[in-house]
């Protein structure tokens, strides 16, 4: 099987930048994207392609995917940003893959 | 602006069947494959399966979970796609999402489209 393996949870100040990574083996020979998802509400894509920005996604959003690892990160973190954040990738055998996503708290 | 709806579910009780639906507007249905992804009441998101367009043979692929119990099939005169989910267990109780996704390049395969879901609720 193929995991994508992110941190349950991470902690950020307003206004300071939150990392959020995303490991799997060679994941970056293949494209990683990121989803948003806040209490009640359905996911939404904030990063495809490793890095590209879909419209309407504010620029503080950003990512890159490089060895074994994607990073999601924004910078200047609002409370607004309080979601869940999932890594989700593609491979061969087992096709579409999730991570177990990352609780952000702006706090 | 492209919107997918999901419909069909419900309670149910264990080993039954239920067929959602998820109805697309806004693009060329035929042109895209649709996948779908579950979520089990608070935890994370998981794939289910997908069906590629005709173009790419409409080929099928499923989650080992589900495997042999769920299927999936389209009508693109509707813009539908459907996932049958037979021999139904307690831990397939999730809001279904699906969404369309263009298959023919990886750098392709994401859902940039979500519903709201439909939920299924498998219990006796």
């Amino acid at each position: 099987s193929y995991d994508l393996t992110q941190p349950p949870s991470v902690s950020v100040s307003p206004g300071q930048t939150a990392n959020i990574t995303c490991s799997a083996d060679k994941l970056g020979e293949t494209y990683a994207c990121w989803y948003q998802q806040k209490a009640g509400q359905s996911p939404v894509l904030v990063i495809y392609r490793d890095n590209r920005r879909p419209s309407g996604i504010p620029e503080r959003f950003s990512g890159s995917n490089s060895g074994n690892t994607a990073t999601l990160t924004i910078s200047g973190a609002q409370a607004m940003d309080e979601a869940d954040y999932y890594c989700q990738a593609w491979d061969r055998s087992a096709f579409w893959v999730f991570g177990g996503g990352t609780k952000l708290t702006v706090l | 602006e492209v919107q997918v709806v999901e419909s069909g579910g419900g309670l149910v009780r264990p080993g039954r069947s239920l067929r959602l639906s998820c109805t697309a507007s806004g693009l060329t249905f035929g042109d895209y494959a649709v996948n779908w992804v579950r979520q089990a009441p608070g935890k994370g998101l998981e794939w289910v399966g997908f069906i590629t367009n005709k173009g790419s043979g409409e080929t099928t692929q499923y989650a080992a979970s589900v495997k042999g119990r769920f299927t999936i099939s389209r009508d693109d005169s509707k813009s539908i796609a459907y996932l049958q989910l037979n021999s139904l267990r307690t831990d397939d109780t999730a809001v279904y999402y699906c969404g369309p996704f263009h298959y023919y390049s990886v750098s392709m395969r994401y859902m940039d489209v979500w519903g709201k879901g439909t939920t299924v609720t498998v219990s006796s």
